[in-house]
């Protein structure tokens, strides 16, 4: 069974740039099958998809954030990567990496790692 | 970008009842839609995809239908582990997007 785990810093100060790295476990990130996605819900509110990346390293962003955001991939370590620049307050919530397995929906979540910008 | 309505934005119900979870869609999305259980503290777990088909090992007392810009999510006799809160969500298009939640509460 595929497993997700985001790692990286819970705060962040402003202007910053958050990173969170997601290691894919018990399965390899080398598929055609799946999207390799970042989600985020700021506290007590809804889901916002953030984008995702393919294993070859094609990228789409959400309009919303497209300015601020890159997502990588490291094939050789299974994992992939969120840098969103320029934080604020308004980036504050749990991150969670997903898989899209595409025409199935969002089938594997990471447990989420909650990021705090503040000074 | 697709908008997802998602209503009612909470309920309560009693162990046994039926619950009926609506979700439009601002277009057409041809069943390319989800729907995920979160309890609080943990990450959504997806239910069903393609509108009506239930991921593996989820109960079959949760069922979808629904086309073209309305969707259904129905649990049949409500059980204590099923209070969370629902999401729908699309994968028509990119971006993708949800809808804003149904909290399921205990009466």
């Amino acid at each position: 069974q595929v497993q997700l785990q985001e790692s990286g810093p819970g705060l962040v100060k402003p202007s910053q740039t958050l990173s969170l790295t997601c290691t894919v476990s018990s399965g390899s990130i080398i598929s055609s099958d799946y999207y390799w996605s970042w989600i985020r819900q700021h506290p007590g509110l809804g889901l916002e998809w953030i984008g995702y990346i393919y294993y070859s390293g094609s990228t789409y962003y959400s309009p919303s954030l497209k300015s601020r955001v890159t997502i990588s991939v490291d094939t050789s370590k299974n994992q992939f990567s969120l840098k969103l620049s320029s934080v604020t307050a308004a980036d504050t919530a749990v991150y969670y990496c997903v898989r899209w397995r595409r025409y199935y929906g969002l089938d594997v979540w990471g447990q989420g790692t909650t990021v705090t910008v503040s000074s | 970008d697709i908008q997802m309505t998602q209503s009612p934005s909470s309920l309560s119900a009693s162990v046994g009842d039926r619950v009926t979870i609506t979700c439009r869609a601002s277009q057409g999305i041809s069943n390319s839609l989800a729907w995920y259980q979160q309890k609080p503290g943990k990450a959504p777990k997806l239910l069903l995809y393609a509108a009506s088909r239930l991921e593996s090992g989820v109960p079959s007392r949760f069922s979808g239908s629904g086309s073209g810009t309305d969707y259904t999510l129905t649990i049949s006799s409500l059980q204590p582990e099923d209070f969370a809160t629902y999401y729908c969500q699309h994968y028509y298009s990119t971006p993708l997007t949800f809808g804003g939640g149904t909290k399921v509460e205990i009466k």
